[in-house]
């Protein structure tokens, strides 16, 4: 069956650098994988889609690659900032192309001042 | 303003009741979702309904009951309430089906004592 790890549980960076964030998939291709920011109490909001046949998804500071050989996705974030702390969810569909979204554990990212 | 509602925020209740869930969205949008939040923080779908047709009914118990009265609501309905059944219950709802971004509720706590 299909399988959505987030490598880090937590993430711990200082102000202003980049943080990179991994999600790994197994078991199946999906078409495409989405980004979701959740912070505590509230649910998850929608940062970056990506498909398959795009490397690299850029909004403002976020940056979302994937890799269909490696069946890897990475998001960065750059020159981050201390209300970039939050949980952040990689959310590829069930299968292949589908409607429903298998969601990775998350990161937990702690930017400090 | 609010775009995906969900009513009651706070659900404390004993088991063996029975309760619903109310979730409203004004975006427009077509399909609706209901997923589940464990105390894992795992985010899981249940159900999807897609113009008001069910589309997706993963391996929940029967005692849940989604229910749409048109393609603006998505009501849970859960007979019978277990321990087990305590978690966060989120609504939530995209344009279309399959690789379209979803926008999620703020969630329903559900506690079963």
């Amino acid at each position: 069956s299909q399988k959505i790890e987030q490598n880090s549980e937590a993430l711990n960076i200082q102000e202003g650098k980049t943080a990179t964030l991994t999600c790994n998939y197994t078991n199946y291709s999906p078409a495409y994988l989405q980004w979701y920011r959740q912070d505590p109490g509230r649910g998850p909001v929608f940062l970056l889609l990506i498909r398959e046949n795009e490397k690299e998804k850029r909004k403002e500071r976020l940056k979302v690659t994937f890799d269909t050989t490696l069946k890897q996705s990475l998001f960065h974030i750059t020159a981050s900032q201390p209300a970039d702390s939050a949980t952040y969810l990689c959310a590829p569909p069930a299968n292949q192309a589908g409607t429903a979204l298998i969601f990775g554990k998350g990161t937990t990212l702690s930017v400090s001042s | 303003d609010t775009a995906v509602s969900q009513t009651p925020k706070y659900l404390v209740t004993q088991m063996g009741n029975d309760k619903s869930i109310k979730c409203e969205q004004n975006l427009g949008h077509d399909t609706m979702y209901w997923y589940k939040q464990d105390s894992k923080k795992f985010l899981k779908i249940m159900f999807s309904y897609n113009n008001k047709e069910l589309i997706i009914n993963e391996t929940v118990p029967n005692r849940f009951s989604p229910k749409s009265p048109d393609k603006a609501h998505l009501n849970l309905h859960i007979n019978s309430l277990e321990l087990g059944d305590s978690a966060v219950y989120f609504c939530a709802s995209s344009p279309g089906t399959g690789g379209y971004e979803q926008y999620f509720g703020p969630g329903t706590r559900l506690t079963v004592t």
